[in-house]
């Protein structure tokens, strides 16, 4: 149980062109959804908090216009990366919550922009 | 400040072996902390967790042992497998901010890599 799916798995885009990444939990509800960003050989980084139904909540830093976060669903939230640019290429990770506490992440999304 | 870290510091260890990793964490309100191994090009995958109100538990073959006086954090791997290859990450999660929305939110540390010779 607890399965959190992303989609794609990894993207290849032109610079300015705009990325859209799913992030699924599978077996259960997640009213609390997180993003992350990953670099090389480096920790998590939150990019911010997404609650089905309501505005998510960004990290000090996380530019809001830039990257769009929509959590329509229980099951459901995604990424979007506007006019993503090569500084953005990524591992982008997002993680689903069940109760107060556990986080069960997803398998990550590399973007690469060229 | 947070407790992440920019360069992530190494540990090699012979299969069978013991290995200990550790973490500091920084904020002394957080009240439970999780450890995480990420294999490459994949997503953290939990191992164990541990409430601040307690100071070891123990798993499969993991036992996590938490010191609140110094602010840390082990995580011992009991003869360790070549499987067990991969950065682990410790990650803390702080107390209710007054706002509500990014409640249980985490920190997490710097990473260790752990490579385990056959």
């Amino acid at each position: 149980g607890a399965v959190v799916s992303q989609h794609p798995s990894w993207v290849i885009c032109k610079s300015g062109t705009s990325v859209k990444i799913e992030c699924r939990s599978l077996d259960f509800q997640a009213t609390t959804m997180f993003w992350y960003r990953q670099f090389p050989k480096q920790s998590l980084m939150l990019m911010a908090t997404s609650n089905e139904g309501s505005k998510a909540t960004y990290e000090q830093g996380v530019e809001k216009d830039k990257f769009l976060i929509n959590h329509a669903s229980l099951t459901l939230s995604t990424l979007t990366v506007t006019s993503a640019h090569p500084e953005d290429s990524s591992f982008y990770i997002c993680s689903a919550r069940t109760g107060i506490e556990t986080q069960y992440f997803g398998p990550g999304t590399r973007l690469l922009v060229l | 400040g947070e407790s992440v870290g920019l360069h992530l510091p190494t540990l090699s260890v012979q299969e069978g072996d013991n290995s200990i990793i550790n973490c500091a964490y920084s904020n002394s309100a957080s009240d439970y902390f999780i450890w995480y191994k990420q294999e490459s090009g994949k997503g953290p995958q939990f191992i164990i967790d541990i409430r601040s109100n307690m100071d070891k538990r123990q798993g499969q073959r993991v036992t996590v042992l938490l010191n609140k006086t110094v602010k840390h954090l082990s995580l011992q791997i009991a003869a360790t497998q070549p499987g067990d290859s991969a950065v682990y990450f410790c990650a803390e999660k702080g107390p209710r901010n007054a706002g509500g929305t990014s409640y249980g939110k985490l920190t997490f540390g710097q990473g260790t890599i752990l490579t385990v010779h056959p």
